[in-house]
């Protein structure tokens, strides 16, 4: 069984910094392409960004909103995936889900999120 | 970015019944890489569909999903009250994922 456990979170304020960590289990992490969504508060998922494998140069894209703020790595020796948020935003206050992506682009598996919330 | 736009917004149907929800891109998916999820109030997104037409594993036969290019269905038969949710779709494509925004439906 595929397990995503999240960690880190919670308050900070405007322009403050978090990093979120992902342990993940029952799946060859390595080969797998992991990526964050988020959801605000009564909203819709929003796509935060995505890792490629390290065997594909670890590609790492972003969503418009977080690009330049966020930062993606992974960890493969402990199967971890990380979220580095600085320069954090009133509107960045959502849960924090981290999954796995399967071979259609599709989020396979999910975390069961943690929530960051950036408020003075 | 493709925009998904999903229609309706909102869904109330009696169970039993059939329910079609739509999802429309504002350009052509390619590959078909297009997801439909389900999510329960506080619960986490459950994926449903992948590759527009597979089932994912666990995901009962009611369930089903169609479509290609910019036009894609989800349709959920005999519907029971634990259907009650509200329905993502969501495509892949130019290094890029975007989600539509949702339909919520009801078990009346």
């Amino acid at each position: 069984e595929v397990q995503l456990v999240e960690s880190g979170g919670g308050l900070v304020k405007p322009g403050g910094s978090l990093r979120l960590s992902c342990a993940a289990s029952g799946l060859t992490f390595s080969d797998t392409w992991m990526s964050w969504v988020r959801q605000a508060p009564g909203k819709g998922l929003e796509w935060v960004g995505r890792i490629k494998r390290n065997i594909d140069v670890g590609t790492i894209d972003y969503a418009a909103p977080v690009k330049g703020r966020f930062t993606i790595t992974r960890d493969d020796s402990t199967d971890t995936l990380y979220l580095q948020m600085n320069s954090l935003k009133t509107e960045d206050t959502a849960m924090y889900y981290c999954t796995a992506v399967g071979g259609f682009g599709e989020f396979a598996h999910w975390g069961q999120g943690r929530l960051v919330t950036v408020s003075s | 970015e493709v925009v998904l736009t999903q229609s309706p917004g909102t869904l109330a149907l009696s169970p039993g019944e059939r329910a079609t929800l739509s999802c429309r891109a504002s350009q052509s998916v390619s590959g078909n890489y297009l997801a439909w999820y389900q999510q329960k109030p506080g619960q986490v997104p459950r994926l449903l569909i992948n590759g527009a037409s597979n089932r994912a594993t666990g995901v009962p036969d009611r369930f089903s999903g169609s479509g290609s290019g910019t036009d894609f269905t989800l349709t959920i038969t005999r519907l029971e009250p634990e259907d009650s949710a509200v329905y993502y779709c969501q495509q892949y494509g130019s290094s890029q994922y975007t989600f539509g925004q949702g339909t919520k439906l009801e078990i009346k």
